[in-house]
């Protein structure tokens, strides 16, 4: 099972909207309606931030969204927050009860 | 509250085992799933693969060898990774993950395992 693809970076300024995207196969992103989203800061446990494609857990701030098209997820962050700095990571369901991590996003907030 | 508290770093030689321990808090232990990921160094997150608490009957990522053994002790709560004749490339960062729906909701702070001569 590969790797989902991420852009290796991305960044914006204070306010802005990025979007981070996260394409697999039709054996996993396109397949499903398990994408979730986790927030990693270095030295810290990584946090859920965005569940079954698009659904935004409990505590997470509403500027935090997801969506999907064919065999691309995307996470979007609007009104980007310093504190909105570290690395993101997709995860998709692969069938058989495995999953797959996408390669990882560094977010730099200039 | 939930809370998943991992074991504390562990340095071991070449061909030594470990195992990594992961104590469930704050929830029934054997309703939610517990999946276990690593990052390797410099490296992104790792599906290793997970664990029912309620049969343990356990699932591995394909390519995890059979050197990676997932158990439970639910007198306890708690789950454990094992991993045994233990490589360089085997350092990393190992995280218990608990699963809710087709997520990991609430993860274990993390547990550091070097391998070095």
């Amino acid at each position: 099972q590969s790797a989902l693809t991420q852009p290796r970076s991305v960044s914006g300024s204070p306010g802005q909207s990025v979007t981070i995207s996260c394409t697999g196969t039709s054996s996993d992103v396109g397949g499903y309606n398990y994408v979730s989203w986790y927030q990693h800061h270095p030295g810290k446990a990584p946090k859920l931030m965005i569940s079954d494609v698009s659904k935004r857990p409990s505590g997470v701030p509403d500027r935090f969204s997801g969506s999907r098209s064919g065999n691309t997820a995307s996470l979007t962050i609007s009104g980007l927050q310093a504190e909105d700095e570290a690395d993101y990571y997709c995860c998709s369901y692969a069938g058989s009860y495995t999953y797959v991590f996408g390669t990882g996003t560094e977010v730099t907030v200039l | 509250q939930v809370q998943l508290v991992q074991s504390g770093s562990e340095l071991k030689k070449p061909g030594a085992s470990v195992k990594v321990s992961c104590k469930a808090s704050g929830y029934t232990f054997s309703s939610h799933a517990m999946n276990w990921v690593r990052q390797a160094p410099g490296q992104g997150l790792e599906w290793m693969g997970w664990i029912s608490t309620k049969t343990g009957n356990p699932t591995y990522a394909q390519g995890l060898t059979g050197r990676f053994v997932f158990s439970l002790d639910n007198t306890i709560n708690t789950a454990y990774l094992q991993i045994s004749s233990l490589k360089a490339e085997d350092t990393a960062v190992y995280y218990c993950a608990r699963e809710s729906g087709w997520a990991g909701d609430y993860w274990g702070q993390g547990t550091l395992v070097t391998v070095s001569s």
